[in-house]
């Protein structure tokens, strides 16, 4: 029973583009959401997250949109860089409940930036 | 500031051995949360402390456990290896364990990697 979802493996995007990777979920109780990037090697690395109670939450060239009813959030990063060709997760949290410590992760996302 | 310190970083174990792996958190962090990541599952949750005391199990064996120092250092052990505990694993640290604001996302160690034979 996976909980979050990213149903694209992999992403390939130009340099200077738009990077959308997306992330579904089933669980209700979830209210708290994050992206954390990985290179190989090393352990995730958190990027942005965002609070049920908001729709949009910006970082520089990072942002995160959550569409509650449709239990759907998306990471926007404008302008690509190869820099950021890593692996993309998402992450989900029941922040209000007593789930200390336990992120529920999706599988992941490959996303390659070409120059 | 020292992010989270995992050791050993690499190690290879037969099946029927114990491991023992550390990790060391972000000073001032009180919540240790330990993950497995395997090509098939994913990553996924093994357990959590804070002060010392086991807050948050996943759904693991209980082959796997864990233990928290006063000084807010974790260790987890699986003993009796198998073939399938191959993976990394991660150690994460927060102040409160709530991941629930920015002062409280789950910073990650760099993981331990696993091989049982």
């Amino acid at each position: 029973d996976q909980q979050v979802k990213q149903n694209s493996p992999s992403l390939s995007v130009q340099e200077g583009r738009i990077s959308i990777l997306n992330c579904d979920y089933t669980n209700s109780m979830f209210d708290y959401f994050l992206w954390y990037k990985k290179y190989p090697a090393e352990g995730p690395t958190f990027l942005i997250s965002i609070s049920s109670i908001k729709d949009k939450n910006e970082d520089g060239r990072f942002t995160v949109f959550l569409n509650k009813s449709a239990k759907h959030l998306s990471l926007h990063i404008v302008p690509s860089q190869p820099g950021d060709s890593a692996v993309y997760f998402c992450a989900a949290m029941d922040a209000g409940g007593t789930s200390y410590g336990k992120l529920t992760f999706g599988q992941g996302t490959i996303l390659t930036v070409h120059p | 500031k020292a992010g989270v310190t995992q050791t050993p970083r690499y190690l290879i174990k037969t099946r029927g051995q114990q491991v023992t792996l550390s990790c060391s958190p972000i000073s001032g962090h009180r919540s240790v949360s330990w993950y497995q990541q395997t090509p098939g599952q994913g990553l996924q949750f093994l357990f959590e402390y804070f002060s010392e005391t086991q807050r948050n199990k996943g759904n693991f064996p209980g082959r796997f456990s864990g233990r928290q120092f006063s000084n807010s250092r974790s260790e987890m052990n699986v003993s009796t290896l198998e073939l399938g505990d191959s993976a990394l694993y991660l150690c994460a640290s927060s102040q409160t364990g709530t991941g629930d604001s920015g002062a409280n996302v789950l910073t990650f160690g760099a993981g331990s990697r696993l091989t049982v034979l």
